[in-house]
């Protein structure tokens, strides 16, 4: 999982300003995933992608948007029309197929987010 | 959608004692379940999974079981230690590229 990071480990934004965490792998992954995670919620899915300029959203992608204009990039974009947009955000990476390993997923080491 | 239920949300159990966390998930096309361990602050770490082609699974201290017929599976730490002490997820999923469905997690305590 060290060939996935995410920048930067900690952000603070002002209420009405949008922000852009990166997310960057070097596995050659086919597919790339932005969860958001909340005290006792556990991971909730915004948007995944399975190939480049390709993504869908997941079950909370109000207030997000992303792009995957490459492969090892998929950067996600919190927008002033998040309404709680503080917490921890996990970037992840999977192949897509062969091998004994499809699907496991590697995760970043994660961006804490916080609104002030 | 897929809805994962995970239960207890949070369990102590004594140093050298088992621990067991359980699952159950919605989707019969679910076919990949994953377990994480998560240390505050940090990453999700994959520690073991399996699919739906064999019943349980095994590495050292940890196994996994599945039920597809229940759609439950199970986590079974035995001989736990005080670094076992984390958050734990369990998660479903179908095919490949497809995003996983977490748990709420559990909060797992071994006391010395």
């Amino acid at each position: 999982d060290g060939g996935i990071t995410q920048s930067p480990k900690y952000l603070f934004r002002k209420e009405g300003q949008n922000v852009t965490l990166s997310c960057e792998q070097n596995l050659n992954h086919d597919a790339m995933y932005w969860y958001r995670q909340d005290p006792g919620q556990g991971l909730r899915l915004i948007y995944y992608s399975q190939i480049v300029n390709d993504f869908q959203k997941g079950d909370i992608a109000e207030g997000y948007s992303v792009s995957r204009e490459k492969k090892e990039s998929f950067p996600l974009t919190v927008t002033s029309a998040q309404k709680n947009p503080t917490a921890f955000y996990l970037c992840a990476s999977s192949i897509t197929s062969g091998g004994s390993s499809y699907n496991e997923q590697f995760f970043g080491p994660g961006t804490r987010l916080t609104v002030l | 959608g897929e809805n994962v239920e995970q239960h207890p949300s949070t369990l102590s159990v004594q140093e050298g004692d088992s621990a067991v966390i359980k699952c159950t998930y919605s989707d019969s096309a679910s076919n990949y379940f994953p377990w994480y361990k998560q240390e505050l602050g940090k990453r999700p770490q994959l520690i073991i999974d399996i699919r739906s082609n064999v019943g349980e699974k095994k590495d050292q201290r940890i196994a996994v079981t599945l039920n597809k017929t229940a759609k439950h599976f199970s986590l079974h730490i035995t001989e736990t230690q005080p670094e076992d002490s984390a958050v734990y997820f369990c998660a479903a999923s179908r095919d490949s590229g497809y995003a996983l469905n977490f748990g709420k997690g559990t909060s797992l305590l071994v006391t010395p």
